[in-house]
């Protein structure tokens, strides 16, 4: 079945420096793929989002290609600041379009 | 608007009790689901709804029930409370389903099971 893998945490950085968190995907046909933040206490939200192949998600400084050919959909940040502290989930919708499939989460914290 | 309201944030439960988690949404959107989240890991599916009067299930739907009688609400009930079952729960709509949609979240039910 559909699944994503995010890569584990935590991740510990220091402000201004530069963020990667890789996601890979395994899906049948085409899915919608999307970054999820979690800030503590709260319910996830959209940070961004891609639809087709190629598309580039954007978003309060993040950003995240989809890229087919490798089945990845890693997010990125130039700078980190300390309220970017926070879980981070990558999604896709199973090719039946109602099921958001989830990773494991990855958790972000930001040293000042 | 308020989005995704659940209730209660906080409960405990004894082994055996029941209880229901109330999920209401205010954006008039016809697509409902609720999630469970185990420490560390993903957020699973459990049931989900494509309008009132359908529901059906999702990944880890025993131990569960729900109904769907009004656009608006999307009750989660536990009938026979297990420590497994101790987790934070998730509610959340999307306008017109999953597909290429947002989905919209509640603040989440922190159950604990003893």
């Amino acid at each position: 079945g559909d699944s994503v893998t995010q890569m584990e945490g935590p991740v510990t950085l220091s402000e201004e420096a530069f963020l990667t968190i890789n996601c890979t995907y395994t899906a049948t046909g085409y899915p919608s793929l999307f970054w999820y933040v979690q800030y503590p206490g709260e319910g996830l939200q959209l940070l961004l989002k891609a639809t087709k192949a190629d598309d580039k998600g954007s978003n309060k400084g993040f950003e995240a290609t989809y890229r087919k050919e490798t089945t990845s959909f890693h997010l990125e940040k130039g700078s980190v600041q300390v309220s970017d502290s926070a879980v981070y989930f990558c999604a896709l919708i199973d090719t039946g379009g109602f099921k958001t499939i989830f990773g494991a989460g990855t958790r972000l914290f930001v040293k000042a | 608007n308020a989005g995704v309201t659940q209730t209660p944030k906080f409960r405990i439960l004894k082994i055996g009790q029941s209880m229901t988690l109330q999920c209401t949404q205010d954006m008039n959107h016809n697509y409902m689901y609720w999630y469970r989240q185990d420490p560390g890991m993903g957020l699973k599916l459990i049931y989900y709804s494509v309008g009132a009067g359908i529901t059906d299930k999702g990944e880890v739907p025993n131990g569960y029930n729900v109904s769907r009688s009004t656009t608006e609400d999307f009750p989660l009930r536990l009938e026979l409370a297990a420590p497994s079952q101790t987790s934070v729960y998730f509610c959340a709509s999307s306008p017109q389903g999953a597909l290429g949609e947002t989905q919209y979240f509640g603040p989440g039910t922190r159950l604990l099971v003893l």
